[in-house]
């Protein structure tokens, strides 16, 4: 079955830096862009950013560009998120998941908190 | 401010029908046919209801219907039961914003 397990969140002050990692397996990775997905404590839903299955493409949200850099790794069926620079309203919930028109299959989610 | 404005709550009784509404504009709902929905329960990832307006996921249950009428996307949910109260978002593509893809701000469905 698909499993999505995202790692690597936790606490951070601001400015800090922090990789996401996200372990897919129960399918084809290489076929499917990926994207992260986050949602901050009693918020909603919000795009970060995706990368296309070869990694020839990727987007990320205005709020974040220029500071996270998504990428991923075939072979390890494994996707990264890159985030430099962080501010406290990047404190959030990060889900890693399957696909961008729909997603299909989404991780549990790490918890990222950017706090002095 | 989300890109896609949903009512922040709906409610209905069990066995009833609600419909919950995601208006965007013609540079997202209006345009394009790449309208999502999720459902959301406290303290679990979302998952996928509906996706490209109207098509139900395999193992989605057929009591839960999608639709769109210009700018204005919905989930329609029938013979309500208890396990449907959830958040709900919607989600489409939008050519007006990165990264392309938009949620609404999210509903949360109380069954009575």
């Amino acid at each position: 079955q698909v499993q999505l397990v995202e790692s690597g969140g936790g606490l951070v002050k601001p400015g800090g830096s922090l990789r996401l990692s996200c372990a897919a397996s129960g399918f084809t990775f290489s076929d499917y862009y990926m994207s992260w997905i986050r949602q901050a404590p009693g918020k909603g839903l919000e795009w970060v950013s995706y990368i296309s299955s070869s990694s020839s493409y990727t987007n990320y949200a205005d709020s974040v560009k220029g500071r996270f850099t998504i990428s991923r790794d075939n072979a390890k069926n494994s996707l990264y998120l890159q985030m430099n620079s962080l501010r406290a309203e990047d404190t959030a919930v990060y889900y890693c998941a399957r696909g961008r028109a729909m997603v299909d299959y989404w991780g549990q989610g790490t918890l990222v908190t950017v706090s002095s | 401010q989300s890109a896609l404005t949903q009512p922040a709550s709906v409610s209905g009784s069990p066995g009833q029908s609600i419909t919950i509404s995601c208006t965007g504009t013609s540079s997202d709902v209006g345009g394009y046919n790449y309208v999502s929905w999720y459902q959301q329960h406290p303290g679990k990832a979302p998952k996928l209801m509906i996706y490209d307006v109207s098509n139900r996921p395999s193992g989605v249950s057929n009591r839960f219907s999608g639709s769109k009428s210009g700018n204005t996307a919905s989930l329609t949910i029938s013979g309500l039961q208890a396990e449907d109260e959830a958040d709900y978002y919607c989600s489409s593509y939008t050519s007006s914003s990165t990264p392309n893809w938009v949620f609404g701000g999210g509903t949360k469905l109380t069954v009575l």
